[in-house]
């Protein structure tokens, strides 16, 4: 069993739309983030998500918005997709205790 | 608020040759420490942590960090490198303690390994 799924794996999609990445895990952590890689592979936290608190780096533009369904979830939707959100997205979770975090394998947007 | 300097983009490196990439943080409160490597085209897999303790930590794979507070570095090394070591290293801060912040990362060192 996948620690943290992402799917899809790969989304190639046209500027202007509106499109969605799931992200699940089953390793009963308590928060959820979402990451962006860009092609210089710099990795930036976008957001971080448990079920008291919702943080959102300010950087981030608002089409992009996370939607938790349950503890266990943490999707990503973007609306009106633009080419410079072609990047790699990575799901990751962590539990208090500090494990550490696992991250997801990664889902590549490209928009054209 | 956290940042991390990766001083060296790219390290290469003769096979069997020990390796140190280096790592420093800026942080006006405590801080919990990761590496983290990523293969090409994979996500990222954590090689180990500081959280408090010793300040030498050992990871999987072989790799050791020492945590140095006076000069807020986290330098990752290995005794003797293999061609599989081949791959992007991530240094990574949040500050410590519970709550739903994520990681800071470095921009990362792509180590290359050379036969």
């Amino acid at each position: 069993d996948t620690a943290v799924s992402q799917t899809p794996k790969y989304l190639v999609t046209q500027m202007g739309n509106d499109k969605s990445i799931k992200c699940e895990q089953n390793l009963g952590h308590d928060t959820m983030y979402w990451y962006k890689q860009d092609s210089k592979k710099f990795l930036k936290i976008m957001f971080s998500y448990n079920n008291k608190e919702l943080i959102i780096n300010e950087t981030v533009p608002n089409r992009f918005s996370p939607k938790s369904p349950d503890k266990a979830h943490l999707n990503l939707h973007i609306n009106s997709l633009e080419l410079g959100d072609s990047a790699v997205y990575f799901c990751a979770s962590s539990q208090d205790n500090w494990g550490g975090y696992t991250f997801g394998s990664g889902t590549r947007l490209t928009v054209v | 608020a956290q940042s991390v300097t990766q001083l060296d983009s790219q390290v290469p490196v003769f096979e069997e040759a020990p390796v140190e990439l280096r790592c420093n943080y800026s942080s006006s409160v405590s801080v919990y420490l990761f590496w983290y490597v990523q293969y090409p085209n994979q996500g990222l897999q954590l090689l180990l942590k500081y959280l408090s303790g010793s300040t030498l930590v050992k990871g999987i794979n072989g790799f050791e960090a020492e945590f140095n507070k006076s000069q807020t570095s986290f330098h990752l090394r290995k005794p003797s490198v293999h061609i599989s070591d081949t791959a992007e290293y991530f240094c990574a801060v949040r500050k410590a303690g519970g709550g739903a912040d994520g990681l800071t990362f470095g921009k990362g060192t792509h180590l290359i390994i050379q036969p």
